[in-house]
């Protein structure tokens, strides 16, 4: 079974509709990520998360909210969906207390947005 | 802020021979991660291989390896004896050392294709 989850893996809605991507985790991480992927644009942080009460803009946070429901689980809402909303969305994991300083981020599978 | 470019938006290599994908960034600090992560037409990002700045040598996993050159910014990957599985868009990332950092900044991705 995946580490990593999300749901659903791909979705086709309308503007102006709230949708919510969701992410679980089985890793037992404590901070947990939200990206956005565009062609040519790379990934880029939506929001985080570092504990069930710690949580951050990142840097395209505009448009989006999130929640963190459990330490294993971290939603991404879109309140009213646009057109440029569409994108490849990504929720990945990390454990601040592993002994390895790398702090290696773990990828879910990604969720393929469509805003018509 | 920390950006990462990627100047090569594609690249391709034959079969079992060597390709060099480049990478440079933009930093005050001294000490940081930077990573390589390989993302197949599957979409899972996966992780190939990780360098910490204060570590003069250069990283290698198997077939590869990265050219660490800090003065310059820059952080290349070659991948050795090119395979066909080895066909993928390429994420260069950065991840400062600070306190409470974690987040990753991509760059804009390379896409390889490996012909036969």
């Amino acid at each position: 079974d995946a580490d990593v989850t999300q749901t659903p893996r791909n979705r086709i809605t309308k503007t102006g509709k709230r949708i919510m991507l969701e992410c679980s985790q089985t890793k037992g991480h404590d901070r947990m990520y939200w990206y956005r992927q565009d062609p040519g644009l790379g990934l880029r942080l939506i929001y985080y998360s570092f504990d069930v009460k710690d949580i951050n803009k990142g840097e395209i946070s505009d448009g989006y909210s999130v929640s963190r429901q459990a330490q294993a689980k971290f939603s991404l809402s879109l309140e009213s969906a646009i057109p440029n909303q569409t994108a490849l969305y990504f929720c990945a994991t990390s454990d601040s207390k592993r002994i390895s300083s790398y702090n290696e981020q773990f990828f879910g599978p990604g969720t393929r947005l469509t805003v018509l | 802020a920390q950006t990462v470019t990627q100047s090569q938006p594609e690249m391709s290599v034959q079969e079992a021979e060597t390709v060099t994908l480049s990478c440079t960034y933009d930093t005050s600090e001294s000490d940081y991660y930077l990573f390589w992560y390989k993302q197949p037409p599957s979409r899972q990002m996966i992780l190939v291989i990780r360098q910490e700045a204060y570590k003069q040598q250069n990283a290698t996993e198997n077939r590869f390896s990265v050219n660490f050159q800090k003065a310059a910014k820059s952080f290349s990957l070659k991948i050795s004896d090119s395979q066909l599985g080895d066909a993928a868009m390429y994420f260069c990332a950065y991840r400062t050392k600070q306190t409470g950092g974690s987040r990753l900044t991509f760059g804009e991705g390379t896409q390889l294709t490996v012909n036969p």
